[in-house]
């Protein structure tokens, strides 16, 4: 089956730590996304990447990095520069070119206490 | 920067009632518009997307939704809401190379038999 997953589904962290968070797809897709859902504010953009080792940042980049070596992941870090690093984390992919038509993972939710 | 508005964030209906959820978005450019809809546990999936010609465009599971391009709005209708259709939906545009989705803040639908 092809699709996206992110692991673990719960995370949960103390603060002050950074902590990962996995996306893998086997879609062949050449872009992949990452977004944070708060309840409210729909999904922002935090980081994107259209091809292996080259990514950009998204509206709300800030306290996050990410890396790209490998087409199939796009790891999320969350460090502990966050502010309020509570929430609802999603990755998704898509065709290069594809305009907008984004497949999405089934999130990984993070608390940080 | 574009942006996109949606003003209805909590609706309640009862089954067979009839639904039109509102988005708007700024920007002057061409556009692609996109409505995304969340089942509960489920992963955010595309419900129907607008690139250009016919402004009514046809999603899955009898939505539909109208680009009205003097009024900077690209509507979601559905005549007959089922209770199936409890989920959150989120309007979605992106312009130029269509690499970057912008989302609004999503609506919570609940529908109540």
């Amino acid at each position: 089956d092809g699709g996206i997953t992110q692991s673990p589904k719960y995370l949960f962290r103390k603060e002050g730590q950074n902590v990962t968070l996995s996306c893998e797809q086997n879609l062949n897709h050449d872009a992949m996304y990452w977004y944070r859902q708060d309840p409210g504010q729909g999904l922002r953009l935090i980081y994107y990447s259209q091809i292996v080792n080259d990514f950009q940042k998204g509206d709300i980049a800030e306290g996050y990095s990410v890396s790209r070596e490998k087409k199939e992941s796009f790891p999320l870090t969350v460090t502990s520069a966050q502010k309020n690093p509570t929430a609802f984390y999603l990755c998704a992919s898509m065709v290069r070119g594809a305009t907008g038509e984004q497949y999405f993972g089934p999130g990984t939710r993070l608390t940080v206490t | 920067a574009q942006s996109v508005s949606q003003h209805n964030h909590h609706v309640i209906l009862s089954e067979a009632a009839s639904l039109e959820l509102g988005c708007n978005y700024s920007y002057g450019g061409t556009v692609n518009l996109f409505w995304y809809v969340q089942y509960p546990g489920q992963h955010l999936q595309l419900l129907l997307k607008y690139f250009s010609g016919d402004p009514l465009v046809k999603g899955i599971k009898g939505f539909e939704a109208e680009f009205i391009k003097s009024k900077f709005s690209f509507n979601l209708r559905k005549p007959s809401v089922q209770w199936s259709d409890t989920a959150e939906y989120f309007c979605a545009v992106t312009t130029g190379g269509g690499n970057k989705l912008t989302f609004g803040t999503g609506t919570q639908l609940k529908v109540e038999l």
